[in-house]
């Protein structure tokens, strides 16, 4: 089964000091990593992803994401937190499709709340 | 171009009744999954059809059943609801079932259970 655990609930963050939110994931064979980020009472918006290639991926807003395979992490990071990034945010993971199923359904994170302070 | 795009935003219903809602993916896309997002919890996966077959399927109860049709739309039903169904349900397309890319996700349904 595959799995993904943001340790923090929230993240507390003065804006223009850089942010990071963790995430670490369990999956078997290759990951296909995400974050979303998610605005009150709205959907789900797509930030980055990692599917294979450099292990920094940069993605929507400034933000960008390590993937660490020994460490089985994939935290998001912004260099210059604003106050507009202040959202719920969730990291997923995906792994290889199978053809008897259960391979690309994505497995999200609890969310992590960011508050960006002035 | 339309994203994803979901029917009704919000609703209230009473325990026991039925609820469909509706889905209409991103053009281009084919392949329709369905989110169940608890109140300060991250989505569950319930199910993800593609060529109007259920193709996989999260750790919902038979209450929980859904369509595709062949414009790629998508509906899911909810039978028999409990206080615990509500939540907000969001839909998200794809292009291809075995793709590596994003989902793209509606705004969702918010769905009252009183």
């Amino acid at each position: 089964a595959q799995s993904v655990a943001q340790p923090e609930d929230q993240v507390n963050v003065a804006e223009g000091n850089p942010l990071t939110v963790k995430c670490t994931y369990s999956v078997s064979g290759n990951p296909y990593l995400f974050w979303y980020v998610q605005y009150p009472n709205r959907g789900l918006q797509f930030l980055l992803k990692y599917i294979t290639g450099d292990n920094l991926v940069k993605g929507s807003y400034g933000f960008e994401a390590e993937f660490n395979k020994s460490q089985t992490s994939f935290h998001l990071k912004k260099p210059s937190a604003l106050v507009s990034d202040s959202a719920l945010y969730f990291c997923a993971v995906r792994g290889p499709f199978r053809v008897t199923g259960g391979g690309n359904k994505l497995t999200f994170g609890t969310g992590t709340q960011l508050k960006v302070e002035l | 171009d339309a994203g994803v795009t979901q029917s009704p935003t919000h609703l209230i219903k009473t325990r026991g009744q039925q609820v469909t809602l509706r889905c209409s993916p991103k053009s281009g896309h084919d392949t329709v999954s369905w989110y169940q997002q608890a109140l300060g919890q991250g989505p569950q996966f319930i199910f993800q059809y593609y060529e109007e077959e259920e193709r996989q399927r999260g750790n919902f109860p038979d209450r929980f059943s859904g369509h595709q049709f062949p414009n790629y739309s998508s509906e899911l039903n909810v039978n028999a609801l409990l206080l615990g169904d509500s939540a907000l349900y969001l839909c998200a397309s794809s292009e291809g079932q075995t793709n590596t890319g994003e989902l793209f996700f509606g705004e969702g349904s918010r769905l009252t259970v009183l």
